[in-house]
């Protein structure tokens, strides 16, 4: 079974800063990798998603990840953070073989953004 | 705004007492999938749909927790007897299945239940 770890359970950083949120998976294969966002009282909105192809993916608001197969990670990152960005983000993996099979989530990272 | 809709947003209700929430995916979604999150951790999976039929159940999902999805549209989620160990924020997620792909599952804004 897969399992998703996000390290880090609450990160600020100053606005204008750089962002890196980490994940790392547990699976057998290369799953189908996922950043949501998760604002207060919200649900959940899909920020970028790696299928195969290109390690780099972009995503919307200025968010991109990197998958590396060898340390089994996909970290998330903004270059210059905003403090609209200030939010629960988390990690989820897919399984591959048969789609669309329910997501295994991270217990995510909330991110806290100042002046 | 995804086009999930959750009803009610909001419940409180006494421990002991049924609740039953009622999702309404994208129309044309023929995946529909039940998350359960509570605070300081991420959503867990609980059961889905492909249509009307019921595909899996998590072992989250206790013989109080029934779920249905009568005409392959909307779905409900009861819970009988609640306890306060059922207090989280209960999300719907709908996607248009894929065999070959993985797409999108779209969130819904949830509904918070407590349990007092």
């Amino acid at each position: 079974a897969q399992s998703v770890t996000q390290p880090d359970i609450h990160i600020t950083v100053s606005e204008g800063a750089s962002l890196e949120l980490r994940c790392n998976y547990s699976y057998g294969a290369t799953p189908y990798l996922f950043w949501y966002v998760q604002s207060p009282g919200q649900g959940l909105q899909l920020l970028l998603k790696y299928f195969s192809g290109d390690t780099l993916v972009q995503g919307i608001k200025g968010f991109e990840a990197e998958f590396k197969r060898s340390q089994s990670s996909f970290n998330l990152r903004k270059p210059s953070v905003h403090w609209s960005d200030a939010a629960e983000y988390f990690c989820a993996v897919g399984a591959r073989g048969s789609g669309n099979t329910p997501l295994v989530f991270g217990k995510g990272t909330r991110l806290s953004v100042i002046a | 705004d995804t086009g999930v809709s959750q009803d009610p947003r909001h419940k409180i209700t006494k421990r002991g007492q049924n609740v039953t929430f009622r999702c309404d995916p994208i129309s044309e979604h023929n995946r529909l999938y039940w998350y359960r999150q509570t605070l300081g951790q991420g959503p867990e999976f609980l059961t889905y749909f492909q249509n009307e039929a019921q595909l899996e159940k998590s072992r989250l999902l206790s013989d109080r927790f029934s779920a249905e999805r009568p005409k392959g549209s909307f779905s409900t989620l009861e819970i009988q007897r609640t306890e306060q160990g059922d207090s989280a924020m209960y999300l719907c997620a709908s996607t248009l299945f894929g065999a070959s792909s993985y797409n999108e599952q779209f969130f819904g804004p949830g509904t918070r239940l407590t349990v007092l």
